[in-house]
């Protein structure tokens, strides 16, 4: 069955630079029409996506965040690698990453989360 | 960016049917497929619908999506109280973005 899991630093400082790791398996980054994102939600507000990085290596980011943001994957390891420049007190959230399937006129979706890392960007 | 709206709130009493809507843009829902998500308290969301109107394997098909131009509706029918949760539209715009709703938090009365 497909799993992932976040990993990374449950506090960062205003300014520092957030590493998130997500560790997945069940599936290879490498098959056609997979890929893996990043999703964002402070507390009680909504979903915002972050980036999607795609199984040949092609990623998207955020417009509002893209200067900000750098997504790499290792295939070997099954880890995919969200990076987020100058944090601040607005990036408190639970991050996801999260399994993404692209079929085209299949559909394309997130169908399977991680269980999520809270992240509190605070002094 | 496009943004989603969905209204803040739905209820219903155990057994009614209840509607979410989900209003874009003719470059997000108007011209790609919206998928549902359901999130659980304290939990991460678990897709509910994709590609407008499809289950996954699993989804009670008392959960059922459409699409009309440029907005989305989920429907829940036989509400049950397992079914409080937030739920979020999604769709692609044609800028490369992924777009979720605002949420819309259902109630079970």
């Amino acid at each position: 069955q497909i799993t992932l899991k976040e990993s990374g630093p449950t506090l960062v400082k205003p300014t520092q630079t957030l590493t998130l790791t997500c560790t997945f398996s069940g599936f290879s980054l490498s098959t056609t029409g997979v890929g893996v994102g990043w999703i964002r939600q402070p507390p009680g507000k909504a979903l915002e996506w972050l980036a999607l990085i795609y199984w040949d290596d092609n990623k998207v980011y955020s417009p509002s965040l893209k200067n900000r943001l750098t997504i790499t994957k290792d295939t070997s390891k099954n880890q995919v690698v969200l990076t987020m420049t100058n944090m601040d007190p607005v990036g408190t959230a639970t991050y996801y990453c999260a399994h993404y399937i692209d079929m085209a006129r299949g559909g394309y979706y997130f169908d399977f989360w991680g269980q999520g890392i809270l992240v509190a960007v605070s002094s | 960016q496009s943004v989603l709206t969905q209204p803040p709130s739905a209820s219903g009493t155990p057994g009614q049917r209840v509607t979410i809507s989900c209003s874009g843009s003719s470059s997000s829902i108007g011209n790609n497929f919206v998928n549902w998500y359901q999130q659980l308290p304290g939990t991460a969301p678990k897709l509910l619908i994709y590609k407008n109107n499809q289950r996954p394997s699993g989804v009670p098909d008392r959960f059922s999506g459409s699409k009309s131009g440029t907005s989305a509706s989920l429907a829940i029918s036989g509400l049950r109280s397992e079914d409080e949760a937030d739920y979020f539209c999604a769709s692609w715009d044609d800028s490369l973005s992924y777009v979720f709703g605002t949420g819309t938090k259902v109630t079970v009365l």
